[in-house]
């Protein structure tokens, strides 16, 4: 199985800051990663996927980038709603695989 | 609009079976896959597998092989998924989500309420 490694696994951040989470796959997945949010008692969104492309109706402050085995989810400016779990998942091969999370918090 | 509606909470003993029902609706049930993904409390995501509505056919992840099956009943839109030989570390949170299209493939966009399945004895 390939494995997904998120880091950090919890950011403390204030509204306005650019945040950077980062997502390390055990072998190249190309560009066949997403990014999903996750709120408390709610299912989780999809905000990106093939690593860079914006999901419908998800905010431009969202955005992804990498390719092979390194990927980064960026919020230019964080706002008061994205305060949430994120999850990277890659499906270049069965099983699809999460990575562990990363929980941003306010700071 | 898409809807994934799930079965209620189930609490089960060590050892026993649980099966959670998805009803779809709001789109042709069996154009898209249906994936089974768990949660346990306070942790990440796992996907179990998942199922092509059409053929029946379906793709299990290798630590839910020989436990997991999922099934789908098309006249009613329906997907399925049973569990066997509970344990506790199989008390989660289990959805049932909607495959995406197009270069969406095995990407989910749509999710399940979620089913909350409790193993103790």
């Amino acid at each position: 199985d390939i494995q997904m490694t998120q880091s950090p696994s919890t950011l403390s951040a204030s509204v306005g800051d650019r945040v950077t989470i980062t997502c390390r796959a055990s072998q190249s997945i190309r560009s066949w990663l997403a990014w999903y949010q996750q709120k408390p008692g709610k299912a989780p969104k999809v905000l990106i996927y093939k690593a860079s492309s914006l999901e419908s109706g998800v905010p431009s402050r969202f955005s992804g980038s990498g390719s092979g085995t390194e990927f980064t989810l960026t919020i230019s400016s964080l706002q008061p709603d994205d305060f949430a779990t994120y999850y990277c998942q890659q499906y270049n091969t069965y099983p699809l695989t999460f990575g562990g999370g990363t929980k941003v918090e306010i700071k | 609009q898409v809807q994934l509606v799930q079965s209620g909470a189930e609490v089960k003993k060590p050892g026993a079976s649980v099966k959670v029902s998805c009803k779809a609706s709001g789109y042709t049930f069996t154009y898209y896959y249906i994936h089974w993904v768990r949660q346990a409390p306070g942790q990440g995501l796992e996907w179990m597998g998942g199922i092509y509505p059409n053929s029946g056919g379906a793709i299990y992840g290798q630590k839910f092989q020989g436990r997991v099956t999922m099934t789908r009943d098309t006249s009613i839109s329906t997907a399925y998924m049973e569990l066997s030989r509970l344990t506790s570390d199989d008390t989660a949170l289990y959805y049932c989500a909607r495959d995406g299209e197009l270069e969406r493939r095995n990407v989910i966009d749509y999710w399940g309420q979620g089913t909350l399945v409790t193993v103790s004895s």
